[in-house]
Order: C-alpha cells, then structure tokens, then sequence
C-alpha cells in the first residue's frame, strides 16, 4: 500500500516571501499521479497543482510549482510570493493508475500542513 | 454550475441514531468518494463507486454503508452511530476519459456524535 508523509505539521512565511512544503511518498508502482491540494478554513477541497509520474518537467501554476524528484519520491510545493489568502492546509496526495494495479483513482493523503502568512 | 453538493452540512447525533449523508454532482462523473477526516490526519477513504450500480471497500469502511442510487447520487449511512465516527465527511467525484482528471470536493459535512 502506498503511503504519503508530510513531515512539516505546520510551516510560516512572511507576505510577498516564498516557501516551500515537504512531501514524501512510497511506493512500488512506476506510473502514478501526484497532486497537492488546499483547504482555507471554509473547508473546501481545492486541487493547487497535479504532477504526472512519467512527465520529467516540474509542474508549475502561476505562483505554485513543484519539486519532483521521482528517485527520492519526493514532491515538494513551493509558493512563491506568499499571499494572505494562501494561509489553509495543504494536503499532498498520491493516486494509483488503474493498469498498475492501482484502483479506480483513489487518493491517499497525507496528513497535511498548515501554512500561516504572517503580513 | 454546483459540482459536488453535500447535505446536510452540520448534524448533531446521539449514540445509536442512523443517518444518510447525501451526495449529489452534476458532472456526469462516473465514480464518486467517501472520506473522512479526523484532526491531525488526512482524508480517509471510506467507500467508494467506479461506476454506477457498483461499490468497494475503502481504507475504513466498518460501521458505514453506502448506495449508488443512480449515476449523480452516492450516499452513506451510519446504521447506529458511535463517538468514533464523529469527523468530518467529504463526497467527491471523478469522470471524463484523461487519466489526468483530479476528485472534485464537496464542502463536507461536520458530524458529532454524543
């Protein structure tokens, strides 16, 4: 079974300063997919960035973007020009393809950061 | 365009009462989520259905069922709730033939159980 580990429960950074989000993952499987998502306290599930397995460039969305290291089996989150709005949990998570023997999709969490913006 | 809608949001019960956690999306997705999820931890994953009229298993599924009534709806249900069930409990849903499509969320529903 995979499992996924945040080893940061809870990280800081000033406004306009970036910071980056530790995420290690284990498993045996050679294609997958990695995401990290964002719950502001509203509680919503917000998806911030998605990493194909077999893509060897590092995702990136506007001030959100990735270290991944498929050796390692690490996925990092960095957040560049921090804003207040950032301030949530940040969830990473693993997702077996289904023809690796993975099924139907399911996401295993980690057990999540909480990121303050400091203004 | 509502995605994925959870009801009820809050719900108060006492040890032993039954309830129906309801899910409804209305993106023609095809397999649909139960998780929950406990202070300090991540999502769970309960039950969940690949396609309409099937169900599995998840990572913690005893004292919970759940149905896939149709193609939008999938609900769960506590037969006689216990304190360790209270959490909160999200319902997400995934469709469309890239296997780069993500779960959408619903807001979740907060659950205490006295």
């Amino acid at each position: 079974a995979q499992t996924v580990t945040q080893s940061q429960p809870e990280m800081s950074v000033q406004e306009a300063e970036t910071v980056t989000l530790s995420c290690t993952y284990d498993t045996s499987e050679s294609d997958y997919y990695l995401f990290w998502y964002k719950q502001p306290p509203s509680r919503q599930m917000i998806l911030v960035i998605r990493q194909e397995a077999y893509k060897q460039q590092n995702a990136t969305e506007n001030r959100f973007s990735v270290n991944f290291q498929k050796a390692a089996k690490s996925f990092s989150l960095k957040i560049s020009d921090s804003q207040l709005g950032d301030a949530a949990m940040y969830f990473c998570a693993y997702r077996s393809e289904p023809y690796s023997g993975g099924s139907n999709y399911k996401l295993t969490f980690g057990k999540g950061t909480l990121l303050t913006v400091n203004p | 365009n509502a995605g994925v809608t959870q009801t009820p949001k809050f719900q108060v019960l006492k040890t032993g009462q039954s309830m129906t956690l309801q899910c409804a999306q209305d993106m023609n997705h095809n397999s649909m989520y139960w998780y929950r999820q406990d202070p300090g931890m991540g999502l769970r994953l309960i039950y969940y259905s690949a396609s309409e009229g099937t169900t599995d298993k998840g990572e913690v599924p005893n004292g919970y069922n759940v149905s896939r009534l149709n193609k939008r709806e999938f609900s769960l249900r506590l037969e006689s709730a216990a304190p360790s069930q209270t959490s909160v409990y999200f319902c997400a849903s995934r469709g469309g033939n890239l296997s780069n499509q993500p779960q959408h969320f619903g807001d979740g529903t907060r659950l205490s159980i006295l």
